[in-house]
């Protein structure tokens, strides 16, 4: 079974620096999301990401946070300048079309930021 | 703006009890729902969405819009079905472009009892 492909599983950053997170979503899937969890917290929408652009954002999804498709398979989440509170579970998804096929999910990063 | 709340955060049962995890929703369109388990240290997977009315490792749920309801039921847990549960709720994105969001209820963590 295809499965949606994140790595590093466990990040850990110094306050202030910038961390990539990177997915690989399952290939002939055309809508790519990020979620975050923070710890004892409920999963929240951060970003979705159709035809090379993003196509909805959440309030946490400043300007701090970017997304790209550099290349055709990967899809990466960008924090610029990391803050402690950003200390979280990172979960890539991806979906085949539009609502209701659901999302593949992947494993997820935690990011720990010190 | 949408919700989904899951009252329990924990549920206890003995193996063989029937199971009822609750979810309400509030939202003012026509929803899509969906049921995610996460198992122990594994990727959320999507376990049902109501538009497929399937059944899925013996769980079942159904959509009462009165009651603006979804819970998932199952009658008889088994021990592998110890796991977070998590219902989510879809709303399509601003832009058209097809992509949506999932709000999430916090989950309900559900331990069966050999």
């Amino acid at each position: 079974e295809p499965e949606v492909t994140q790595t590093p599983s466990h990040q850990v950053t110094q306050m202030g620096q910038e961390v990539i997170l990177r997915c690989v979503p399952i290939s002939n899937h055309l809508y790519f999301y990020w979620y975050r969890q923070i710890l004892g917290q409920k999963v929240e929408f951060l970003v979705s990401f159709y035809n090379n652009e993003i196509s909805e954002k959440s309030e946490i999804f400043d300007d701090q946070f970017s997304v790209e498709r550099p290349d055709g398979s990967n899809f990466t989440l960008k924090i610029r300048s990391t803050k402690l509170e950003d200390s979280a579970m990172y979960f890539c998804a991806s979906s085949e079309s539009r609502q209701g096929s659901g999302y593949t999910f992947g494993s997820g990063t935690r990011l720990t930021v010190v | 703006a949408q919700r989904v709340t899951q009252p329990e955060k924990l549920l206890s049962v003995f193996k063989g009890a029937p199971v009822e995890l609750k979810c309400n929703y509030s939202y003012s369109g026509s929803p899509e729902l969906f049921w995610y388990v996460q198992y122990s240290r594994q990727r959320l997977q999507l376990l049902l969405r109501h538009i497929s009315r399937e059944s899925i490792k013996g769980f079942t749920a159904d959509l009462n819009k009165g009651e603006t309801s979804f819970h998932l039921k199952k009658p008889f847990a088994q021990e592998e079905d110890s796991a977070m549960y998590y219902c989510a709720l879809s709303v399509g994105d601003n832009s058209g472009a097809g992509s949506y969001q999932l709000t999430f209820g916090k989950g309900t963590k559900l331990s069966v009892i050999p």
